[in-house]
């Protein structure tokens, strides 16, 4: 059974630093992995994915890498920003279905 | 470019009451479409998923129903709502082979 895991929890770290959130999953059999965004109060925004033939995915200050083989994902966050204070949480898909297996996600804040 | 609505954005129903939440996407044809939920500290529950008209699969067993009467509406139901129905209910939908998920802007239901 698939499961998922990020780590920390909960992170708060002041405006300007780079940021790394960890995702990791039980089964390598993976067909791909999708980060998200949510804010409180809403629905999840769609940050990256991942294929599992890809090494990682960059969206601005976003970098998402994959190591299948270990079963983890990182999600950089260069710089960061107020306006990055929300939960992270990575999803993945595997072969021959169409259900997300999600973690628990990480809560950020990012204060001034 | 594809949108997903829901409705309502928030409902506060008594115990033993009935529930229609509905889900619409604009823009894509034959999506696949999902209804989760998020209770208070806890991660996205799969309730259920369907991959074309009048095609539900059921995750979770409860007394919640799930009906997909056109390609791109999805409504979850109940006769009888419990306590433990409170919660945040997200609806999505994919395509492709990539199954990329976009998210609703989700309901908060209280159930009193």
């Amino acid at each position: 059974k698939q499961e998922v895991t990020q780590i920390p929890a909960a992170l708060s770290v002041p405006e300007g630093e780079n940021l790394v959130l960890n995702c990791s999953f039980t089964d390598s059999a993976i067909y791909n992995l999708q980060w998200f965004r949510q804010d409180p109060g809403k629905g999840l925004t769609s940050l990256l994915l991942i294929q599992s033939s890809q090494r990682e995915q960059t969206s601005g200050r976003l970098n998402a890498s994959l190591d299948k083989s270990s079963g983890r994902s990182t999600l950089y966050i260069a710089a960061s920003q107020p306006g990055d204070s929300a939960t992270y949480l990575c999803a993945v898909k595997r072969r021959n279905t169409d259900k997300l297996i999600f973690g628990t996600g990480t809560r950020l804040q990012v204060f001034p | 470019s594809q949108t997903i609505h829901q409705w309502p954005a928030t409902l506060v129903q008594p115990v033993g009451s009935p529930l229609s939440l509905e889900c619409t996407v604009e823009g894509t044809s034959n999506p696949n479409l999902y209804w989760y939920r998020q209770a208070a500290g806890r991660g996205l529950q799969l309730l259920f998923y369907s991959v074309g008209i009048g095609q539900i699969s059921s995750e979770v067993p409860q007394n919640l129903s799930a009906s997909r009467p056109q390609d791109r509406q999805f409504i979850l139901s109940s006769k009888k709502l419990l306590l433990s129905d409170s919660g945040f209910y997200l609806c999505a939908w994919s395509e492709g082979r990539i199954n990329e998920q976009f998210f609703g802007p989700g309901t908060r239901l209280t159930v009193l």
